[in-house]
This record gives structure tokens, C-alpha cells and sequence, in this order.
């Protein structure tokens, strides 16, 4: 079965500094992965995907993240945060158009 | 291009009875998706939906169903409410495939949030 391991439940940052929220996943196949944000009270909203097309993704709102086989991960990164980037952020695989997901993290920026 | 719908937004039920959730996906999409998502389980699949046929299931009792029509709209039904059941449900909508094993991004609607009191 595949899974996704978030670790960190809570990051706080300072704004201006790096964003980095790790991602592990487990899976047998080359997976499809995916970073989605969720605002309060709000659906998710997709960041990213990796197809296996590039192994550095580019996503919206400056986020990127690198698939890693060696260490089977995907961690999500941005060069500077900013305020609104406050939310929490899941990682997740897919599988037969199944979304399993982590557990998510809540990132906090500090003004 | 509207996004994916779901209404209504809000909703409070007694234990018991039983509710019905609606989804609109995004025009073209074929594929329909549930999930529910509660502060100690977190997210969770329920059921995914292809040209109105169950193609997966999650792990959820019977009380759980769903269906889709030939518009691709779908709605989502849980019956004999429990407390537990008190959630934030979420739809997602993907163009879909006839073959399952290539995914297609998925894009979700704002949710549904159930309360059962």
C-alpha cells in the first residue's frame, strides 16, 4: 500500500526565511505525488504534482519541491516566507485516482 | 471556468436522520471524489466515482454511499447519523481516465461541514 509520512505536525518560520515541510513517502511504483495547502475554513488547493516528468517541481506561490528516489522523498520548500503563506500543507500519493494523505503540517510564520 | 461546487456549505443534523451532500464538478470532468476529514482521522478516502460507476471504495461502514449522475454531479448520502460523523466533507473533481492507474490531478471543492448534534 502506499503511504505518505509528513514529518512535523507544526514548523513556524520567521517571515523572510526558509520554508522547508518534509515529505516521505512509500509506494513500490514510481508514484504521483502532490502537495496541497488548506487555508481555514477552505478547501485544498493543489500546489505541486510530480508525474516523474522532472524531478525539481515548481508550483504556485514560489513553492517548489524535489522528488527524491534515493531517500524516497518530496519535500516542499520556498526561498522566503511570507505571512500569507500561514495554512496547513499535505502531502499526498495517489493511486488508482485515490488520494492518500499525510497527516499534514501546520506552518506558522512569525512576523 | 467555475471550480468544483459543493452545497450546501454547512449543515446540522440529529443523531439518526440522515443527509444527502451535493458536488458539481468542473465542466469536462468525469472523475468525482469524496473525502472526509475530522481533527483525529484526518483526511480520508470514501469513494470515486468514473461515468457513474463506483470505481473505488475507502474503508467506511455501508451507512456511507454515493452515486453519480450523467452530468458527472454527484452526491454523497450517509444515513443514520452518528456523532462521529461530524466532519468536514470534501469532493474533488478530476478530468479522470478509463484506466484508473493514470491519475489525473485532482481539484476540490470548498467542503461541506457536518454537524451532528
Amino acid at each position: 500500500a502506499q503511504s505518505v509520512t509528513q514529518l512535523g505536525s507544526h514548523v513556524s518560520v520567521s517571515e523572510g526565511a526558509l520554508v522547508l515541510l518534509r515529505c516521505n513517502y512509500s509506494s513500490s511504483v514510481p508514484p504521483y505525488l502532490f502537495w496541497y495547502v488548506q487555508y481555514p475554513n477552505q478547501g485544498l488547493q493543489l500546489l505541486l504534482k510530480y508525474t516523474s516528468a522532472a524531478t525539481l517541481v515548481k508550483g504556485i506561490n514560489g513553492f517548489e519541491a524535489e522528488f527524491k528516489k534515493s531517500e524516497t522523498s518530496f519535500h516542499l520548500t520556498k526561498p522566503s516566507a511570507h505571512m500569507s503563506d500561514a495554512a496547513e500543507y499535505f502531502c499526498a500519493v495517489s493511486r488508482n485516482e485515490k488520494l492518500t494523505f499525510g497527516t499534514g503540517t501546520r506552518l506558522t510564520i512569525i512576523p | 471556468k467555475a471550480g468544483v461546487t459543493q452545497t450546501p456549505r454547512y449543515l446540522i443534523k440529529t443523531r439518526g436522520q440522515q443527509v444527502t451532500l451535493s458536488c458539481s464538478p468542473i465542466s469536462g470532468h468525469r472523475s468525482v471524489s469524496w473525502y472526509q476529514q475530522t481533527p483525529g482521522q484526518g483526511l480520508q478516502f470514501l469513494f470515486e466515482y468514473f461515468s457513474e460507476t463506483q470505481r473505488n471504495k475507502g474503508n467506511f461502514p455501508g451507512r456511507f454511499s454515493g452515486r453519480q449522475f450523467s452530468n458527472s454531479r454527484s452526491e454523497m448520502n450517509v444515513s443514520t447519523l452518528e456523532l462521529g460523523d461530524s466532519a468536514l466533507y470534501l469532493c474533488a473533481s478530476s478530468l479522470g481516465l478509463p484506466n484508473p492507474r493514470i491519475n489525473t490531478e485532482a481539484f476540490f471543492g470548498q467542503g461541506t461541514r457536518l454537524t451532528v448534534v
